[in-house]
């Protein structure tokens, strides 16, 4: 069974402040990497995507993988309270890239 | 609007009741997903279908049926409900955003069973 970890939380964080999310995984084969937003009583939104060790950053946003040590996880810069939400990590779950195997999401507070 | 959209967006049925849980993407994307998602547990599974006329079993699939009635709709059954089956039901049709594969997630289906 590969499998997809997260911390529940809540993370709770004041304004302004580095929010850190963490993930680990069980499949070495993985390929690429998802960190979703969800919204309370939303769909999820894909924010980041990350395929190559080392760091990506867009915005306020850096995912971070480091494969031999099977992480990835999401860091958010000035954390505003709109950045609250669950945060859920996605992992490719298949050699074909079909599926993506989702961890049980991480709840960010972020406090003014 | 381009996009995956599900209907209904809510519903209860009586524990035995068969209901049939609409997909539609207008993206002309070849695979698309059924999820369920539970308090804590994140997002499994339930069925997927890689292309038009194929569908696969997932992580959950027991009580459920599903039809990938042409490249833009994907419809799930539950043939008889039962209460382990209340949950939030998301479809999802694969995006390419450059060399990188994800997932546009419908609005959900938020069902009950009594």
């Amino acid at each position: 069974q590969k499998e997809v970890e997260q911390n529940s939380g809540p993370l709770s964080v004041p304004e302004g402040a580095i929010a850190s999310l963490n993930c680990t995984y069980s499949d070495r084969g993985s390929q690429s990497f998802f960190w979703y937003r969800q919204y309370s009583g939303k769909s999820p939104e894909l924010i980041m995507f990350i395929y190559s060790n080392g760091d990506k950053e867009d915005g306020r946003f850096t995912a971070q993988l480091n494969k031999a040590s099977q992480y990835v996880s999401l860091l958010i810069r000035d954390s505003q309270p709109s950045d609250s939400a669950t945060y859920l990590c996605a992992v490719n779950g298949d050699s074909a890239g079909n599926m993506l195997t989702f961890g049980g999401g991480t709840r960010l507070m972020v406090k003014p | 609007n381009a996009g995956v959209t599900q209907t209904p967006k809510f519903q209860v049925l009586k524990t035995g009741q068969s209901m049939t849980l609409q997909c539609a993407q207008d993206m002309n994307h070849n695979s698309m997903y059924w999820y369920r998602q539970d308090p804590g547990m994140g997002l499994r599974l339930i069925y997927y279908s890689a292309s038009e006329g194929t569908t696969d079993k997932g992580e959950v699939p027991n009580g459920y049926n599903v039809s990938r009635l042409n490249k833009r709709e994907f419809s799930l059954r539950l043939e008889s409900a039962a209460p382990s089956q209340t949950s939030v039901y998301f479809c999802a049709s694969r995006t390419r955003q450059g060399q990188i594969y994800g997932y546009t997630f419908g609005s959900g289906t938020r069902l009950t069973v009594v």
